[in-house]
């Protein structure tokens, strides 16, 4: 699958560094909240979702903090590796079972 | 678990014919969804259903594009006639969810369409 290519934020970070991926969500009545992972001629794979009743969710290496007083939402991954390289997405649910999709960051493991 | 299927996973054609994009979401799940993939615009939705009725297909560009859901493990969605500006990368998605609880949607790999 291609994602926004020529435009995209990029991160780069260190083979054993910690990434933090920032995203800031619009609209203040949504509730639910992904981050999907796109390689390179795939489609968006499911990392983690967090719902609005929490703040912090951990999953296996990674870490989603939602602060809804500034509507802003980021995935920590720690130790990045190398099969860490895509890119990542946001997503936000506020209208029924539709998804409003970020613009995406790519992140870049340098080895 | 297969995932969701979807094939072709390329099309090229030229312009003027017509495109069917297929997906099998996966089993038990009782919403689907219709993706487009652009450099430009990134990831827009096209349409959705909750099983097997269109629920809202506001992001459908315009009237070439058509889509159909006859069962719960079929979708199809149709571009006639079809234009260079299509090209894009078409994916499907299915979610368990129903109605108003969301829940994390399944994506399948996509089909990317190149139209000449």
């Amino acid at each position: 699958g291609e994602s926004v290519g020529l435009h995209l934020p990029t991160l780069s970070v260190q083979e054993g560094d910690n990434s933090i991926i920032n995203c800031a969500y619009s609209n203040s009545a949504s509730d639910y909240f992904i981050w999907y992972k796109q390689e390179s001629g795939k489609g968006p794979q499911f990392i983690i979702d967090i719902r609005s009743n929490m703040d912090k969710r951990q999953g296996q290496r990674v870490t989603v903090l939602l602060n809804k007083t500034v509507k802003h939402l980021s995935l920590q991954i720690a130790a990045t590796q190398p099969g860490d390289s895509a890119v990542y997405f946001c997503a936000e649910n506020n209208t029924g079972n539709k998804l409003t999709f970020g613009g995406g960051t790519r992140v870049l493991v340098k080895p | 678990d297969a995932g969701v299927i979807q094939s072709p996973r390329h099309e090229v054609t030229e312009m003027g014919q017509e495109v069917t994009l297929r997906c099998k979401p996966i089993s038990g799940h009782n919403s689907l969804f219709w993706y487009r993939q652009t450099m430009m615009r990134g990831l827009e939705l096209l349409i959705y259903f909750n099983n097997n009725v269109p629920i809202d297909d506001s992001g459908m560009p315009e009237d070439r594009f058509s889509a159909k859901m006859p069962n719960a493990s079929f979708s199809t969605l149709k571009i006639q006639p079809s234009e260079p500006r299509d090209s894009a990368v078409y994916f499907c998605a299915s979610s368990p969810a129903l109605g108003t609880v969301t829940d994390t949607q399944y994506f399948g790999p996509g089909t990317r369409l190149t139209v000449l």
